[in-house]
């Protein structure tokens, strides 16, 4: 089984605060997103990469960066959390064209 | 602007009966297409996908539909039981490229 983990389920954090979101998948993926869901809007997508240290812009990548040192390893980076990135975070890698998900963390920012 | 739509937020339907949800797209590009399903607190999980080479694939009480000219395709879900109530995503992606492009989903409830 594909296995996505992603490192907390809920955080609550500060205005202004720099968060971290870690993702960790064990399939040996090259691919891997980051996406945001929010009621009536489905699955965003912010950033994804497609290799080692190769990222690319999603849809909505502002206020957010991302690193992928490591091929198992994407990480989602709030530059200075704001109360509008409130959210679910929801990590996936790829294989055959159909993404996997992990357990998602919802962020609540005050 | 959002290239794939789910017109019906949510779908309320009896258990044992047949569950139909709808998907239509914009994109002539995309070439594949996947359904997720997703509890509270949850990620997504992969349902069944489809290719648009096909026009039908079916995997146990689930199977998929695809309309290329009306750019349109469903999920049927027969019969329908107390754990298939959740958001179900529609999904489409375009040839080489590995991103989704997500509906906004239709929060399925089987009642008793």
């Amino acid at each position: 089984d594909v296995k996505v983990t992603q490192s907390s389920r809920y955080l609550v954090k500060r205005t202004g605060e720099k968060v971290f979101l870690e993702c960790v998948q064990d399939m040996d993926h090259e691919n891997m997103f980051w996406y945001r869901q929010d009621p009536g809007l489905g699955l965003r997508l912010i950033y994804f990469s497609y290799d080692v240290k190769m990222k690319e812009k999603g849809d909505i990548p502002e206020g957010y960066s991302v690193s992928r040192e490591k091929k198992e390893r994407f990480s989602l980076i709030l530059e200075s959390a704001s109360t509008n990135q409130t959210s679910m975070y929801l990590c996936a890698s790829t294989i055959n064209r159909a993404a996997f998900f992990g357990q998602g963390t919802r962020l609540t920012v005050v | 602007d959002q290239q794939v739509k789910q017109n019906s937020p949510s779908l309320s339907v009896q258990e044992g009966r047949i569950s139909i949800l709808n998907c239509d797209y914009t994109n002539s590009m995309f070439d594949y297409f996947l359904w997720y399903k997703k509890y509270p607190a949850e990620g997504p999980t992969f349902l069944i996908s489809i290719s648009s080479i096909k026009d039908k694939n079916e995997d146990g009480r689930f199977t998929v539909f695809l309309n290329k000219s009306a750019k349109h395709l469903s999920l049927h879900i027969v019969p329908s039981q107390p754990g298939d109530s959740a958001v179900y995503f529609c999904a489409a992606s375009m040839v080489n490229d590995y991103k989704l492009s997500f509906g906004a989903g239709t929060t399925v409830t089987v009642r008793a």
